[in-house]
């Protein structure tokens, strides 16, 4: 168990739909990452946030947008969905930004029909 | 393409052999490199990682290996078990000082699935 804690774990829903993805970091870490899992992408980062704010963005979409709370936890929340953002979500955290050891939850699947 | 690869998606190895999986980056600025490990139904766990200043550190069963002349990753598991089946990644940093160094913007390569033998 890595300490990440991610709902929901199974996600399906129609298209041009919005979603909420929901994590929670291992208890004390600052940092936490959106990571899209895809067969044919593989693992490709999205976003980051520390402390609360927005550290790093990767290949996100305009329609997708995360934000971590005062309590740490963080939300990617996906609109107007589409078939192909049906993926695997992962959300990893880690002590400091600077830290390479990351620590991941069991993801959310989600499928869009 | 993507900068950081790898040079066969599955690797089949017998158990007790000892596992070789290789990785290929393209950026020969990249200065920090990891390996995670992903078991099925599960989210990439963290293996070993290696700075450009070494060529060489190991673990518990785990030798990761840095070529920065070829740009080659390698990372090698010690007598297989039928624990170690899984897809593995290696990851690059290829922001600069001060934005990377650690995670910022690693790059994950597609992966390697390791598969064991009886």
């Amino acid at each position: 168990d890595s300490g990440v804690t991610q709902t929901p774990k199974h996600l399906i829903t129609a298209t041009g739909q919005r979603v909420t993805l929901r994590c929670s970091p291992r208890s004390g870490d600052l940092s936490v990452y959106w990571y899209q899992q895809s067969l044919d992408q593989g693992l490709q980062f999205l976003i980051q946030y520390y402390n609360g704010e927005e550290r790093a963005k990767g290949n996100i979409l305009e329609r997708f947008s995360a934000q971590q709370f005062p309590d740490l936890h963080s939300e990617l929340n996906l609109s107007s969905l589409e078939l192909g953002d049906s993926a695997l979500y992962f959300c990893a955290s880690s002590a400091t930004p600077k830290d390479g050891k990351l620590f991941f939850g069991s993801g959310t699947q989600l499928s869009v029909l | 393409g993507e900068s950081v690869g790898l040079h066969l998606p599955t690797l089949s190895v017998q158990e007790g052999d000892n596992s070789i999986i290789n990785c290929a980056y393209s950026n020969s600025a990249s200065d920090y490199f990891i390996w995670y490990k992903q078991e099925s139904g599960k989210g990439p766990q963290f293996i070993i990682d290696i700075r450009s200043n070494m060529d060489k550190r190991q673990g518990q069963r785990v030798t990761v290996l840095l070529n920065k002349t070829v740009k080659h990753l390698s990372l090698q598991i010690a007598a297989t078990q039928p624990g170690d089946s899984a897809v593995y990644f290696c990851a690059e940093n290829i922001l600069p000082y001060p934005l990377g160094g650690g995670a910022d913007g690693l790059t994950f390569g597609k992966g390697t699935h390791l598969i064991i033998q009886p």
